[in-house]
């Protein structure tokens, strides 16, 4: 019962330095998501994936780029990282259902680190 | 746009006493609301949800909400608090992108 998976868990950048972020969903839902975590500031929403081919911004999508590859895939690629975007990203996916009420579910979290 | 505010960044709480953290939503009607709650260095979990079919809602390990579309609130609340229960939680709101509020920690003292 695996859920939402994201990798890495942990990951150091330099500034500069690209990398993805991996995240795969194996509950067959539509609709994908990624938030970042900042103390005091909440989660909020860097992309977002309504179905398979499709992206869109959501409130903090500067500096990132996402590909929704397949319907359980959904990765997130920081191009050039920087001390900014030191954060806890965390993945979702929700079912379409009516009987799931959209509820959303997480992976685990990968903490990353720009120095 | 739909939002959700949380009142307290911080609640702090003796074991056994109750727990009240308070969310309010903006003016329009949702038809969902949800706590979500995160233990530290985990994903966040549902702890319950709002679908109109009951304004007083049950949840995972005793905590309920209340609905109430006179004060546009939907706090949560455990008669009493557990050890356990140290967290942050986190109101949210959809529509196909959930919005949260900046979450509430609680600490639980013994």
């Amino acid at each position: 019962n695996a859920g939402v998976t994201q990798t890495p868990k942990f990951q150091v950048l330099k500034t500069g330095q690209s990398m993805t972020l991996q995240c795969a969903q194996d509950m067959n839902h539509n609709s994908m998501y990624w938030y970042r975590q900042d103390p005091g500031m909440g989660l909020r929403l860097i992309y977002y994936s309504a179905s398979e081919g499709t992206t869109d911004k959501g409130e903090v999508p500067n500096g990132y780029n996402v590909s929704r590859l397949n319907k359980r895939e959904f990765s997130l690629r920081l191009e050039s990282a920087a001390p900014s975007q030191t954060s806890v990203y965390f993945c979702a996916s929700k079912g379409g259902s009516p009987l799931s009420g959209n509820t959303i579910y997480f992976g685990e979290g990968s903490w990353l680190t720009v120095v | 746009a739909q939002s959700v505010t949380q009142l307290g960044s911080h609640v702090s709480v003796s074991e056994g006493a109750l727990v009240l953290l308070r969310c309010n939503y903006s003016s329009s009607v949702p038809p969902y609301l949800f706590w979500y709650v995160q233990y530290p260095n985990q994903g966040l979990q549902l702890l319950l949800k709002y679908t109109s079919a009951a304004t007083l809602v049950k949840g995972i390990n005793g905590f309920e909400a209340e609905f109430k579309k006179s004060e546009t609130s939907f706090h949560l609340t455990k008669p009493s608090a557990h050890m356990s229960d140290a967290a942050e939680y986190f109101c949210a709101v959809p529509p196909s992108k959930l919005i949260f509020g900046t979450g509430t920690r609680l600490q639980v003292f013994p």
